[in-house]
């Protein structure tokens, strides 16, 4: 069954925790991609990487980290810097960046 | 850099009716547009795309129009159920590669 999976559902931390959450594909995508979305929002672009040991900066990377060390995995830590964590976290795929991108079932983060 | 801008933000119609969700951008060298649809708690599935070489795609009950022009594209339903409730994202890739999101319509179609 292909697809990209991200654990935990939810996620529960204190402030000034860093925390890291799992995105895998087994769909042999080239290029993951890492969005955060608050409500009434639209996705907004952490990270992204087209290859493995290889990413850039998105739209609001301040307070986050990454690394691709396989293909088909790309976590993303949180870090205490990240003034406004709390958030659902949505990790995406796609064959090569010019191709369509799927997402994964999404990581509702929490810190309180 | 590419600036998406989505409406309206909230649409209800009545089954059966259509829906109509508009977006424009502004980064002319955009050439790809997706739609997304998000149902609670889930993340976004793709039900639709159009490249810029085309004016106007179909899918069974879904349709999108896109106005290089204009720089606008929508979304139109037909015949809507109740399982096409949900938030619908529209998103335009930028001259970098990277796909720029407007905020979401929520759609409710009532009984």
């Amino acid at each position: 069954d292909g697809g990209i999976t991200q654990s935990p559902k939810y996620l529960f931390r204190k402030e000034g925790q860093n925390v890291t959450l799992s995105c895998e594909q087994n769909l042999n995508h080239d290029a993951m991609y890492w969005y955060r979305q608050d409500p009434g929002q639209g996705l907004r672009l952490i990270y992204y990487s087209q290859i493995v040991n290889d990413f850039q900066k998105g739209d609001i990377a301040e307070g986050y980290s990454v690394s691709r060390e396989k293909k088909e995995s790309f976590p993303l830590t949180v870090t205490s810097a990240q003034k406004n964590p709390t958030a659902f976290y949505l990790c995406a795929s796609s064959r090569d960046r010019g191709s369509e991108q799927y997402f994964g079932p999404g990581t509702r983060l929490t810190v309180t | 850099g590419e600036n998406v801008e989505q409406h309206p933000s909230t649409l209800s119609v009545q089954e059966g009716d259509s829906a109509v969700i508009k977006c424009t951008y502004s980064d002319s060298a955009s050439n790809y547009f997706p739609w997304y649809k998000q149902e609670l708690g889930k993340g976004p599935q793709l039900i639709i795309d159009i490249r810029s070489n085309v004016g106007e795609k179909k899918d069974q009950r879904i349709a999108v129009t896109l106005n290089k022009t204009a720089k606008h594209f929508s979304l139109h339903i037909t015949e809507t159920q109740p399982e096409d409730s949900a938030v619908y994202f529209c998103a335009a890739r930028d001259s970098w590669g990277k796909l720029q999101f407007g905020a979401g319509t929520q759609v409710v179609v009532t009984p």
